[in-house]
């Protein structure tokens, strides 16, 4: 139980180009999803959380206008890095939690998204 | 001074070793703590929680230091396949987690 799905796995397009990244629960409502980044030989660092039908909560130095984050159902979060750019290239790893999920872990984790900007 | 420190490594162990790993934090309200493995390229998955009164899985061991704010990683008779970087994660309220930098071990033939 518990699983959290990503699409897709890795990304590859132009300097511009703006990009969605799906989160997924599959067998639980996932009250909150979290998106992190990921830089090489760097450790996650949580970019915004989101709750269902409300606005994502954005962490200090990440432009809410440049990583669109929308939260309408229960099991479903997207981001939306737009205009994206080279320095944008990274590791994005979704997470979910539930607040009736019965489980030993607080998030529950997609596999993760590659993005890569030419 | 971030929240959650670790040694980055790499420990470069021979097959067989012990090797542990420290981790220290700065919230004194963290509610509990994972260690967390991640492979290359792959997103962390959860390896055991951290109990004050210690935890043993197999060959790894966890133990928690609320006094000191010290959480360790014992990893018993070391495999190639243990080869990853591990992460010590405090969990906070409202289920936000925070992770160290992460420890990356690589265990040699």
């Amino acid at each position: 139980g518990a699983v959290v799905s990503q699409h897709p796995s890795w990304v590859i397009c132009k300097s511009g180009t703006s990009v969605k990244i799906e989160c997924r629960s599959l067998d639980f409502q996932a009250t909150t999803m979290f998106w992190y980044r990921q830089f090489p030989k760097q450790s996650l660092m949580l970019m915004a959380t989101s709750n269902e039908g409300s606005k994502a909560t954005y962490e200090q130095g990440v432009e809410k206008d440049k990583f669109l984050i929308n939260h309408a159902s229960l099991t479903l979060s997207t981001l939306t890095v737009t205009s994206a750019h080279p320095e944008d290239s990274s590791f994005y790893i979704c997470s979910a939690s539930g607040a009736e999920l019965y489980s030993n872990q607080p998030q529950h984790f997609g596999d993760g998204t590659r993005l890569s900007i030419l | 001074r971030k929240e959650v420190e670790q040694d980055p490594g790499p420990f470069n162990v021979p097959e067989g070793a012990t090797v542990a790993f420290n981790c220290t934090y700065s919230n004194s309200a963290s509610q509990s703590f994972f260690w967390y493995r991640q492979d290359c390229r792959k997103e962390p998955k959860l390896l055991m929680s951290v109990y004050s009164s210690g935890n043993e899985d197999g060959r790894f061991t966890a133990q928690l230091n609320r006094a000191s704010q010290y959480i360790s990683l014992l990893i018993r008779d070391s495999k190639l396949s243990d080869s990853a970087t591990y992460l010590c994660v405090a969990h906070n309220a409202g289920n936000m987690l925070t992770f160290g930098g992460g420890t990356r071990l690589m265990v040699k033939p």
